[in-house]
């Protein structure tokens, strides 16, 4: 199993949709938890962290559920230029090594 | 500097040939990483350092690649004897890396590596 697991879509929604991703872990001793972003040929960018109790930045909302080692993030009212690779993050155990996902494709369209 | 600095930013040699790629990090942090991201595909982790100590080198791909970290900040990865398999974007980051483990990272602009 992988370390990090995320469905690398494409996801192709129209502007103004809400859409999810979901993103599985396979360490339960991880503590961290992030969202990244990257657009094509570009270095990835921190989007958000991610926090036990839910977090919300204007139009982005993580998620974490340590029971079941899963993170989502939610975008509700999708503009263009939210079409990027959303990448999943986790540290890795009690170090501070982080392991990225393979990435989840959007693409917004008009 | 204000962010991670990396350079050069593309590098086109021969097979074969030894290559060195600079990574500068966000002044005061301690940790850094370097991933390699070939077209279309996700981040291969390669090495991560805290401080001058690398924890873990479980990502370098051979015995051909190596990396050193300077007093606590610039890095250089090293590929010797070159193969064509090596093209990609070498990517650095570095993060606060004291405290709670797992500080997010922050990347430089890579060097896009190209092997004739």
């Amino acid at each position: 199993r992988k370390e990090v697991e995320q469905d690398p879509g494409p996801f192709n929604v129209p502007e103004g949709a809400t859409v999810a991703f979901n993103c599985t872990y396979s360490n339960s001793a991880s503590q961290s938890f992030f969202w990244y972003r990257q657009d094509c040929r570009k270095e990835p960018k921190l989007l958000m962290s991610v926090y036990s109790s839910g977090n919300e930045d204007g139009r982005f909302t993580a998620q974490l559920n340590r029971a079941s080692q899963y993170i989502s993030l939610l975008i509700r009212d999708s503009k263009l230029s939210d079409s990027a690779t959303y990448l999943c993050v986790v540290n890795i155990g009690h170090t501070d090594k982080l392991i990225f996902g393979t990435g989840t494709r959007l693409q917004v369209f008009p | 500097g204000a962010g991670v600095s990396q350079s050069p930013s593309n590098k086109v040699t021969e097979k074969g040939k030894d290559v060195e790629l600079r990574c500068d990090p966000i002044s005061g942090h301690t940790a850094l990483y370097w991933y390699r991201q070939s077209l279309g595909q996700g981040l291969e982790f390669l090495i991560y350092f805290q401080g001058n100590s690398a924890p873990d080198k479980s990502g370098l791909p051979s015995d051909r690649f190596s990396a050193e970290r300077t007093g606590g900040s610039v890095s250089t990865l090293t590929i010797q004897r070159t193969q064509q398999e090596d093209s990609a974007v070498y990517l650095c980051a570095s993060s606060l890396g004291r405290g709670r483990f797992g500080q997010p990272q922050h990347f430089g602009d890579g060097t896009r590596l190209s092997i004739l």
